[in-house]
């Protein structure tokens, strides 16, 4: 079945250090692709997406490309800031209606 | 002018008991789905309904049972609660064809 496979965290950081959290996912078809972010103590809220193949999605100086040849949709960042500390979730949705989550991946940015 | 909201954020109750969590959405979507967050922070689908259609049954105990009385609410109802029912859960909702999600705040269940 489709899934979502995401780096373990936490990943630590100094601010304005760059920024890559890996997502690679299996998937029959051509699925939509999102980055979901959680503050702590809040619910999800959308960061990105890209519909199809070579998309990039963008937002808030975070960015990935949708890679239908290595099955994957990294995201990015040149310069984090503490305020970027949060959990990370990447996610695909096959238009079943259903998003399917990875694990999530905990960054920890430091000044 | 919030656009997925749940009641309560926190719920503490005791084992065998039943509760309810509340969903609205008021962004006129036609989708609500339900999600269970673990300590771990793992997401998992429960429940989707479309127009107050049971879509997504991901094998949810039959102690819980998703009411949808319009389109802009989707309740949550637990029976018998359980140790393993504490978690986060998370109301979403999205337009039909479009499958971006908006989630609410999340409501805390602890179960004692």
């Amino acid at each position: 079945g489709n899934s979502v496979t995401q780096m373990e965290g936490p990943v630590t950081l100094s601010e304005e250090a760059f920024l890559t959290i890996n997502c690679t996912y299996t998937a029959t078809g051509y699925p939509s692709l999102f980055w979901y972010v959680q503050y702590p103590g809040e619910g999800l809220q959308l960061l990105l997406k890209a519909t199809k193949a070579d998309d990039k999605g963008s937002n808030k100086g975070f960015e990935a490309t949708y890679r239908k040849e290595t099955t994957s949709f990294h995201l990015e960042k040149g310069s984090v800031q503490v305020s970027d500390s949060a959990v990370y979730f990447c996610a695909l949705s096959d238009n079943t209606d259903k998003l399917i989550f990875g694990t999530g991946t905990r960054l920890q940015v430091f000044p | 002018d919030t656009a997925v909201s749940q009641t309560p954020k926190y719920l503490v109750t005791q084992m065998g008991n039943d509760k309810s969590i509340k969903c609205e959405q008021n962004l006129g979507h036609d989708t609500m789905y339900w999600y269970k967050q673990d300590s771990k922070k793992f997401l998992k689908i429960m429940f989707s309904y479309n127009n107050k259609e049971l879509i997504i049954n991901e094998t949810v105990p039959n102690r819980f049972s998703p009411k949808s009385p319009d389109k802009a609410h989707l309740n949550l109802h637990i029976n018998s609660l359980e140790l393993g029912d504490s978690a986060v859960y998370f109301c979403a909702s999205s337009q039909d064809l479009d499958n971006e999600q908006f989630f609410g705040p999340g409501t805390r269940l602890t179960v004692l």
